[in-house]
């Protein structure tokens, strides 16, 4: 199975900061990962596909990088509604995987 | 847009059943993948079980493999998980999540639907 480590766990962040989050597999997966953001008592939503390829409707402040075993998740210029919990996700073998998850608050 | 509609949820006892359903308004629901994700109570997000398109190729977490059974009828654009053997651990929120086409990301989940297993 192939494990996908995000750190931080949590991160407290005033507006307009820039953010970064990583998400490390246990063997390379090319380019076979995914970000999703869930805001409280809300579903996951997609902002990054294939570590790098934006999202049609994702604000442009998101942005993602890596490829092999580390990847970066990068929010520029931090908004309040950016509260959320953020994951990565694997698509490159079985059993798909999930990050731990990354919560960032809005200080 | 896509809107997943999931249905079935709710409280049942240890080593009880459950089906839930996901309804897609989407008439191209035939030609999509279909998986469903859980996420226990304040917890992260787990993968339970995968569909084709076509229903021909499943496969499932090893946590819910011989307990839960995926499947869809196209015909009526609704995927569908039949959960046996229900145990504490079992209890999450469960979406039903679009594959984006010819694709591995989740492009679109529903809105969950909670199964409280507890007695």
């Amino acid at each position: 199975e192939i494990v996908l480590t995000q750190s931080p766990d949590f991160q407290s962040v005033t507006p307009k900061e820039k953010v970064t989050i990583s998400c490390r597999a246990s063997q390379s997966i090319g380019s076979s990962l995914h970000w999703y953001q869930q805001k409280p008592d809300q579903s996951p939503k997609l902002l990054i596909k294939y570590a790098s390829q934006s999202i049609s409707g994702v604000p442009s402040r998101f942005s993602g990088g890596g490829s092999g075993t580390d990847f970066t998740l990068t929010i520029n210029s931090l908004e309040p509604e950016d509260a959320a919990a953020y994951y990565c996700h694997q698509s490159s073998d079985l059993p798909l995987t999930f990050g731990g998850g990354t919560k960032v608050e809005i200080k | 847009e896509v809107q997943l509609v999931e249905s079935g949820g709710g409280l049942v006892q240890p080593g009880g059943s459950l089906r839930l359903s996901c309804a897609d308004s989407e008439f191209t629901f035939s030609t999509y993948e279909m998986n469903w994700v859980r996420q226990a109570p304040g917890k992260g997000l787990e993968w339970v079980s995968y569909i084709s398109s076509s229903g021909s190729t499943i496969y499932y977490a090893d946590s819910v493999k011989g307990r839960f059974t995926i499947s869809r009828d196209n015909a009526k654009n609704s995927l569908y998980l039949h959960m046996n053997s229900l145990r504490a651990e079992d209890t999450a929120i469960y979406y039903c999540v679009r594959v984006g086409y010819n694709s591995g990301y989740f492009d679109s989940w529903g809105r969950g639907t909670l199964v409280t297993v507890s007695s």
